[in-house]
Order: structure tokens, then C-alpha cells, then sequence
């Protein structure tokens, strides 16, 4: 299948500062991708749809001033979390369209926030 | 409204004891019903996708099933490494994100 890969895989931050998950598609290009979160024991919930060179479509509740995502590339997504708190803490897994109905998903990023 | 639903909440096996997890959906014109893996901290692995009812998909111990209403994933004599939470999903349409149901829990004791 293919690739998608996220950095970092694991991030602690102090309360306040600001994270940058970087999402890549390794073997093919990616118009749309898509972050989720996933806290423990609960499924994948969507964040917002990143469009390559458009501004994302974020979902109903998700600051797009807190969570600032950029697609700068066919193989490239971003999400920057900015001023961190606790509650942000969360597992957020980012995925790529390759084709219609091919959906492929990162490893994931835990971040969490002291 | 819920549009992907799925049971058992958590499933706990004996090796070598087979059986079936569920997932009903109610959107209407399905595009494609989703199953995938997912191992603890790791994202979801792609498992199958199904179009249409009647229509099966098999891979290893995995066997996919679809109805007009809902889905079925047999596993046949399990092993320990299939112990994984098992989610189930389907597009809102076209190359839209998934809608996830809760997933199932499966441990798969030796």
C-alpha cells in the first residue's frame, strides 16, 4: 500500500508554546489530506480537510487560529498547534488521498502538553 | 445520528476461536465501506474496502462481508497478533474524509 509518514512521532511541549506536525505522502502525490484526532479509547475524530494550495476546511468546534494547517505541496500537510495547552493533549493522525476511495493514514503524532 | 455503528464495544478470544464483528451503517448511497487495523499508537492500517452487497473480501484469518445495512469482519481461528481494535468507515461521499464508527476492541488470548 502506500506510504504516509508523520513527524514526530512523539512530542512533549511546555503549556504555551506553539508544535508543527508535518504529514508526507512518500509515494505519491496528495491534493487532500486530512488530520485527526484520537483521544485514548475513542475513534478518529476529523480536524480539517487540507487542500494543496487552498486554505483548509475545518469542522464544526476546531479553531482554525489554534490549529493552523498548511499545504504547501502535493506531499506535504502541516498542522502547527499553537499556544499548546493540556487539553490539547491527543493523538493526531494525519491521512492522504490517493485516489478516489483510497485512503491512507500516517503513524500518528502523541503530543502531549505539560 | 450516528452513521457508523459498531459491536461489539471490546471482544475477548481464545485462540483458535472464531467469530464476527460488526458494523451497521444508515448512510444512503454507500460509496465504499472501510475496514482497517489499528494497533495501539499506531495509525489505521488498511484492511478492505467494499462497494456493494454480497460483495466479500478475504486477507489471511479476515474475511469481509456486506449487506444493504451493515457489515460483517469473521475471523477464523485467531492468533494473539491479531489482537487490535478493528474500525469501520465510510466516505460522506466521493473523496471525502471518513466517518469512523467507535471500533472494536479484540484481544485474542493465547
Amino acid at each position: 500500500g502506500a506510504v504516509v509518514s508523520q513527524h514526530p512521532s512523539w512530542v512533549i511541549c511546555k503549556s504555551g508554546t506553539s508544535v508543527k506536525i508535518e504529514c508526507r505522502s512518500l509515494d505519491f502525490q496528495a491534493t487532500t489530506m486530512f488530520w485527526y484526532r484520537q483521544f485514548p479509547k475513542q475513534s478518529l475524530m476529523l480536524m480539517a480537510t487540507s487542500n494543496e494550495g487552498s486554505k483548509a476546511t475545518y469542522e464544526q468546534g476546531v479553531e482554525k487560529d489554534k490549529f493552523l494547517i498548511n499545504h504547501a505541496s502535493l506531499t506535504l500537510s502541516t498542522l502547527t498547534v499553537t499556544s499548546a495547552h493540556p487539553e490539547d493533549s491527543s493523538f493526531y493522525i494525519c491521512s492522504a488521498i490517493r485516489r478516489v476511495n483510497e485512503q491512507f493514514f500516517g503513524p500518528g503524532t502523541r503530543l502531549t502538553v505539560l | 445520528e450516528d452513521q457508523v455503528t459498531q459491536s461489539p464495544e471490546a471482544l475477548r478470544l481464545q485462540e483458535g476461536e472464531s467469530s464476527s464483528l460488526n458494523c451497521s451503517y444508515t448512510v444512503s448511497g454507500l460509496r465504499g465501506l472501510f475496514w482497517y487495523r489499528q494497533d495501539p499508537g499506531k495509525g489505521p492500517e488498511f484492511l478492505f474496502t467494499l462497494y456493494s452487497a454480497g460483495e466479500e473480501k478475504e486477507k489471511e484469518r479476515l474475511k469481509a462481508t456486506l449487506t444493504k445495512k451493515e457489515s460483517f469482519l469473521h475471523i477464523t481461528a485467531p492468533k494473539p497478533e491479531d489482537s487490535a481494535t478493528y474500525l469501520c468507515a465510510v466516505p460522506n461521499s466521493g473523496n471525502t474524509p471518513l466517518v469512523f464508527g467507535k471500533g472494536t476492541r479484540l484481544s485474542v488470548i493465547a
